[in-house]
């Protein structure tokens, strides 16, 4: 089993849509949890940190469930500008503070 | 406040020659990573220096592949010989810490290895 794992997609969503994308993880004493955002042929950038409350910014929410070791991340009110791929991202806590990439998720939102 | 610079931006090699990234942190921070990101695929660990120090190579491949941050502040990653695998983009990044801190990424370096 991979240590993060995310539906690689693409997920062809309307403008104004609501979606969401989930992101699996192995180790249970993983503590940190990020998304980040990836634009083609870019470099990733922090969309947001994900706490044990959830966390909110604007029309994403990002939100972790520690029993089932996933975490969610959702978009509301899609824009075309929201097209990218989205890195789930997770720390492996060996006392190297090693952060692991998922595989990514394309969004792709249509006019 | 400057990003973390990385150079050269793209390089095409043949297989078997050598190649050198550079990459320049941001100022004042102390952790510096080196990803390769085949396309398809997230990112992923090469190494890990704090400061000056290796923290993470367990993913470095060790007979082809060296790192080092020489004061520490800048660093260079090499690739010495080169095989097709490693066309890639390659990744630096830094964080002001190493516990559950922001990684910023630099634009990155397009290898190809014909």
């Amino acid at each position: 089993r991979k240590e993060v794992e995310q539906d690689p997609g693409p997920f062809n969503v309307p403008e104004g849509a609501t979606v969401a994308f989930n992101c699996t993880y192995s180790n249970s004493a993983s503590q940190s949890f990020f998304w980040y955002r990836q634009d083609c042929r870019k470099e990733p950038k922090l969309l947001m940190s994900v706490y044990s409350s959830g966390n909110e910014d604007g029309r994403f929410t990002a939100q972790l469930n520690r029993a089932s070791q996933y975490i969610s991340l959702l978009i509301r009110d899609s824009k075309l500008s929201d097209s990218a791929t989205y890195l789930c991202v997770v720390n492996s806590p060996s006392g190297t503070y090693k952060y692991i990439f998922g595989t990514g998720t394309r969004l792709k939102v249509l006019a | 406040e400057a990003g973390v610079a990385q150079s050269p931006r793209y390089k095409i090699i043949e297989k078997r020659q050598s190649v050198a990234f550079w990459c320049n942190p941001i100022s004042g921070h102390a952790t510096l990573y080196w990803y390769q990101q085949i396309l398809g695929q997230g990112p992923k660990l090469l190494i890990q220096f704090q400061n000056n120090g290796v923290v993470d190579d367990s993913q470095l491949p060790k007979d082809r592949f060296s790192a080092e941050r020489l004061k520490g502040v800048d660093s260079t990653l090499k690739i010495q010989p080169a095989k097709l695998e490693d066309s890639a983009v390659y990744l630096c990044a830094s964080s002001l810490g190493r516990t559950a801190e922001t990684q910023y990424f630099g634009p990155g370096t397009r290898l190809l290895v014909l």
